[in-house]
């Protein structure tokens, strides 16, 4: 069964940092290109950064251009977002999501880890 | 505001057919896969539609998906209680290099 679990959220003062972790189980990690995707309360989803299965190609929304940092860890089934310079409107639930194909379609989500960003 | 453009609200009656577009352009939508996801009240996202008409595995074929130019469709007949969401069209923007969603469409099944 493939999962997707993340954690290292929680409440965070403007300008700090947190590093997320998606920790996969359940299919050959090293063979799939992931995703962060985060979703503000009570709003839509906004795709937050790409990275492919070997870290050669990293995509990352001009929101969090600069601020935020992807990268993945083969060895250990483990996918990492790097979250610096938080401002207010970084607060969201932040999703990991395995990518299908190429880079359109993302088959499984993980439950989401909670940002908090205030003073 | 989305790059992808959704409609905020659909409604539809128990049994009916409801059909929720996304409207992109020649750099995303026109030219890319196009992916639908549905997100019940305080749950992820799941995929229901992948590569513009393609479904899942367990996923009813009650979904459809559909690309035409620049716009994307999904339609969902014989509609459930159990079907109000909100569901969101995804693709790739070849100008921004970066994945895209539209703004949500919650589905009402009145």
């Amino acid at each position: 069964e493939v999962q997707l679990v993340e954690s290292g959220g929680g409440l965070v003062k403007p300008g700090g940092s947190l590093r997320l972790s998606c920790a996969a189980s359940g299919f050959t990690f090293s063979s799939h290109s992931m995703i962060w995707v985060r979703q503000a309360p009570g709003k839509g989803l906004e795709w937050v950064a790409f990275i492919s299965r070997r870290s050669n190609y990293i995509f990352y929304a001009d929101s969090v251009k600069g601020r935020f940092t992807i990268s993945r860890d083969n060895a250990k089934n483990s996918l990492y977002l790097q979250v610096n310079s938080l401002r207010a409107e970084d607060t969201a639930v932040y999703y990991c999501a395995r990518v299908m194909g190429v880079r359109e379609n993302f088959d499984y989500w993980g439950q989401g880890t909670l940002i908090t960003v205030s003073s | 505001q989305s790059v992808l453009t959704q409609p905020p609200s659909v409604s539809a009656a128990p049994g009916q057919k409801v059909t929720i577009s996304c409207s992109g352009s020649s750099s995303n939508i026109e030219n890319n896969y196009v992916s639908w996801y549905q997100q019940l009240p305080g749950t992820a996202p799941k995929l229901l539609i992948y590569d513009n008409d393609k479904r899942p595995s367990g996923i009813p074929d009650r979904f459809s998906g559909s690309k035409s130019g620049t716009s994307a469709t999904l339609g969902i007949t014989g509609l459930q209680t159990g079907d109000e969401a909100d569901y969101y069209c995804g693709t790739w923007d070849s100008s921004l290099s970066a994945g895209v969603f539209g703004g949500g469409t919650k589905l009402t099944v009145l």
